[in-house]
């Protein structure tokens, strides 16, 4: 069984802080990662991909991949409250398979 | 603008009547895709169709049906077989199957049963 897994939090960070969100996948052959930002009764829509080892910055957003260590993170530089929402984390095992997504993270930006 | 719609927004279900809901895209994506997501849980794939006249079952087809006869739409009915239809359906789209290929999504349609 191929999984994504993210800690559900809530994540707590100060206005201005740092917040970084983490994510793991059970594949080793997967190819590509995307993290979604989903507003409460919202879709989710696209923050990043990577599809290579090592940083991809994206003005206050920066992913991260590691592949030897099967990890994903997606960190939010300045944060402000309009960064409040849930983040998926969702993988493309194969070339030839589907996206498989994990629960998310609400992350929680204090005014 | 390219993108994908989805309706209705909000949709009131009878127990014992199907309901279809629609999904209509216009970025000549080839696959589709419909997911369930329920309150605080992540998406869970109803089911994805790779191209036109062509489609499978995702995780919890059980109680659903969908049709792909045209590229830009790929409608899914809800039947009275589905016993828990209360969620917000996502359907989504990438250009090519597999790949590099970024899901994007529609707005939603939230289904209540009365």
């Amino acid at each position: 069984q191929k999984e994504v897994e993210q800690n559900s939090g809530p994540l707590s960070v100060p206005e201005g802080a740092i917040a970084s969100l983490n994510c793991t996948y059970s594949d080793r052959g997967s190819q590509s990662f995307f993290w979604y930002r989903q507003y409460s009764g919202k879709s989710p829509e696209l923050i990043m991909s990577i599809y290579s080892n090592g940083d991809k910055e994206d003005g206050r957003f920066t992913a991260q991949l590691n592949k030897a260590s099967q990890y994903v993170s997606l960190l939010i530089r300045d944060s402000q409250p309009s960064d409040s929402a849930t983040y998926l984390c969702a993988v493309n095992p194969q070339v030839d398979d589907k996206i498989i997504f994990g629960k998310g993270t609400r992350l929680h930006i204090l005014p | 603008d390219g993108g994908i719609t989805q309706s209705p927004k909000y949709l009131f279900r009878k127990e014992g009547q199907n309901v279809t809901l629609s999904c209509e895209q216009n970025l000549n994506h080839d696959a589709m895709y419909w997911y369930r997501q329920d309150p605080g849980q992540g998406l869970r794939l109803i089911y994805y169709s790779q191209i036109v006249n062509d489609f499978q079952k995702g995780d919890i087809a059980e109680g659903y049906s969908v049709s792909r006869e045209k590229k830009e739409s790929f409608p899914l009915t809800v039947t009275s077989a589905q016993k828990n239809p209360t969620a917000f359906y996502l359907c989504a789209s990438t250009a090519v199957w597999g790949g590099r290929g970024t899901q994007y999504f529609g707005p939603g349609t939230r289904l209540t049963v009365l």
